[in-house]
């Protein structure tokens, strides 16, 4: 069966700094993972994915995640971040022999201060 | 841009009330889900549909019911509401087409729910 993990349920950091939202997976076969993020109030957004390929995928908000198989996991960066990045954000991971339900992890709080 | 919609976005009921939160996407999406999630905790699957006149549970039990009549449409309902059912109730979609799924789902912005 497959699990995810998102080992810090809070994060707090200063505007400007970087930051690392990790996530990790259990799965015996390919996968396909997410995040998504929630802003207060709000439904979940798709923020990045990886299906395949590159195993280092990019947002248009400047967010990066990178995959990496041999330690099944999947954590989000960013290396400047803004007051606006404040939001719950979710990993989740599906696959074809698990019929594309998705599982999500419990999520993190990013809280960013000035 | 939001390609699913859902209504009403804040609802205060009293205990015994029936009420309907509506769903309805404009994908074309065969895969509908129902999920529950209270303030700042993780999201529970409560109901999903792989198409028309198909519906099933999720993991986490509720008293809730849903029906898939039409594609776009995937409306949850509550006979009679109770404040344990205070929550809010985020509805999505996803592609059901075998080669073009990948288990990404479209989510609405939400139905907070308070039972008084």
């Amino acid at each position: 069966a497959q699990s995810v993990t998102q080992l810090d349920s809070q994060v707090p950091v200063f505007e400007e700094a970087p930051v690392e939202l990790r996530c990790n997976y259990s799965s015996s076969v390919s996968v396909y993972l997410f995040w998504y993020v929630q802003y207060p109030n709000q439904g979940l957004q798709l923020l990045l994915k990886y299906l395949s390929g590159s195993t280092l995928v990019e947002s248009i908000n400047g967010f990066e995640a990178e995959f990496n198989k041999s330690q099944t996991s999947f954590h989000l960066r960013k290396p400047s971040v803004h007051i606006s990045d404040t939001a719950e954000y979710f990993c989740a991971v599906s696959s074809r022999t698990g019929g594309f339900k998705t599982i999500f992890g419990a999520g993190t709080r990013l809280f960013v201060k000035a | 841009e939001a390609d699913i919609y859902q209504t009403p976005r804040y609802l205060v009921i009293g205990t015994g009330k029936k009420i309907t939160l509506e769903c309805s996407q404009t994908m074309g999406h065969d895969k509908m889900y129902w999920y529950q999630q209270d303030p700042g905790m993780e999201l529970h699957l409560i109901h999903y549909s792989y198409g028309v006149n198909s519906t099933e549970k999720g993991d986490l039990s509720s008293e809730s019911t849903v029906s898939r009549i039409r594609t776009e449409h995937f409306p949850l309902t509550l006979e009679s509401a109770r404040p344990s059912h205070t929550s809010q109730y985020l509805c999505a979609s996803s592609e059901g087409r075998e080669r073009a799924n990948t288990g990404e789902l479209f989510f609405g912005e939400g139905s907070r729910l308070t039972v008084l």
